[in-house]
């Protein structure tokens, strides 16, 4: 079953609203998250990666102003995409890893955006 | 710096055949891990197999097995007895020993033809 949830799967806004996506490890602890990016037909881009209690740490490129990333507990992340525009508009999707050694990352199904 | 490189952006099999995809990488770490994830048309990643660097004998779990070469710096994806369920994206990811940030290859897209 799924270990990381991802929360909405999908969402509509309209340009200058605000959105927040949720990623939650399931029965595991998660001191980091991963926040990635992509676009149609291409590969999964890191955005950032989110550290619990501390900031997060931005991919050069990355607005840290406009997608904002919180890290408040070792189970939850959220990405907030600020004053959204239409060229926000993705598919993004978490991920955590739950074993220490081999490091396997578990993905959230995603959350794919759209800004009117 | 690190790369994932995977050559066919689209691959064909017929259902019940095995089907090699491939990648290799480049990477000056000495210790690192490989990993392939499977993307269906809903978009979630799912995660199929891993190969650490160090260890010696390929990767296998259930249908899916991994063809590793480390001189040639390859990790090839095999899966046996292709079932129509299997069509979808799949990405190499490799990821050094002391970090934690994966690096992508573009991914292939494989087609099982019934």
């Amino acid at each position: 079953g799924a270990v990381v949830s991802q929360h909405p799967s999908w969402v509509i806004c309209k340009s200058g609203t605000s959105v927040k996506i949720e990623c939650r490890s399931l029965d595991f602890q998660a001191t980091t998250m991963f926040w990635y990016r992509q676009f149609p037909k291409q590969s999964l881009m890191l955005m950032a990666t989110s550290n619990e209690g501390s900031k997060a740490t931005y991919e050069q490129g990355v607005e840290k102003d406009k997608f904002l990333i919180n890290h408040a507990s070792l189970t939850l992340s959220t990405l907030t995409v600020t004053s959204a525009h239409p060229e926000d508009s993705s598919f993004y999707i978490c991920s955590a890893s739950r074993e220490v050694a081999k490091n396997i990352q578990y993905f959230g199904a995603g959350t794919r955006l759209s800004v009117l | 710096a690190q790369k994932i490189t995977q050559t066919q952006p689209g691959m064909f099999v017929q259902e019940k055949e095995a089907v090699t995809l491939d990648c290799t990488y480049d990477t000056s770490d000495p210790s690192y891990g490989l990993f392939w994830y499977k993307q269906p048309s809903s978009g979630e990643m799912i995660f199929l197999i891993y190969q650490g660097s160090y260890d010696q004998q390929n990767a296998t779990e259930g249908r899916y097995s991994l063809n590793f070469q480390k001189a040639r710096k390859s990790a090839n994806l095999v899966i046996s007895a292709s079932q129509l369920g299997d069509s979808a994206m799949y990405f190499c990811a490799m990821r050094p020993s002391y970090g934690q940030n994966f690096v992508f290859g573009p991914g292939t897209r494989l087609s099982v033809l019934p």
